[in-house]
């Protein structure tokens, strides 16, 4: 069994300061781990993915997560953040096997940009 | 690439019809293909997967006869709502893979039924 949870259910930031979006995750398995990013009425966008390679994954959009094993964590992080930033997040934990019986999406995180 | 479409975005309905929403990964094959439902403010909740030429497979609680799915090749896929009810009125969003664990997400589809 797995499961994600994102421990914030809003996070709120100033324009130019740094965005950290948490998440923990729990599997029986080596993971793979996807944070999405979710603007109003829209579909869902990849932002970034691990999968067992580097522990520091890159993504778009100047955000990159570490995985961390020892701490289950999935942090979201970015150095600085921008108005079209605001959306929601999703923290997601695919087992190896892959398919939707193995995709467990956390409850979102919503990050608002204050001017 | 790995861009997936859907349509119609928007859909107004009435009460006791029927409508088709299609899947359409536009640049790679998709092995299987993913239908899920979005309440306001919430995260998606499965519906059904389903792969190219085979029956969908549907989550508990999720009426098959209400909600048909029809994957006919390994680019389009389309879920019927049937005799759609307003409680049915939700955000309908479908993601495809290729052969990797990644989902690939359509924008969605915003149903209303009045």
């Amino acid at each position: 069994a797995q499961s994600v949870t994102q421990l914030d259910s809003h996070v709120s930031v100033s324009e130019g300061t740094p965005v950290l979006l948490r998440c923990n995750y729990s599997s029986s398995y080596s993971p793979s781990l996807f944070w999405y990013v979710q603007h109003p009425n829209k579909g869902l966008q990849l932002l970034l993915k691990y999968t067992s390679a580097a522990t520091l994954v890159k993504g778009i959009n100047g955000f990159e997560a570490e995985f961390k094993k020892s701490e289950t964590s999935f942090h979201l992080t970015k150095p600085s953040a921008h108005m079209s930033d605001a959306a929601e997040y999703f923290c997601v934990v695919s087992n190896p096997g892959g398919g939707a019986d193995g995709l467990t999406f956390g409850k979102g995180t919503h990050l608002i940009i204050q001017p | 690439g790995a861009v997936v479409s859907q349509h119609p975005s928007r859909v107004i309905c009435k009460s006791g019809t029927s409508v088709k929403i299609e899947c359409r990964s536009l640049d790679f094959q998709a092995t299987t293909m993913f239908w899920y439902r979005q309440f306001p403010k919430q995260s998606l909740m499965l519906m059904a997967t389903s792969n190219e030429g085979s029956k969908a497979t549907y989550e508990q609680g999720v009426e098959k006869d209400k909600f048909l799915i029809n994957h006919a090749s390994l680019t389009l896929s389309t879920l019927t709502v049937t005799s759609a009810h307003p409680e049915d009125s939700s955000f309908y969003i479908c993601s495809a893979t290729r052969t990797t664990d990644t989902q690939y997400f359509g924008p969605g589809t915003r149903l209303t039924v009045l």
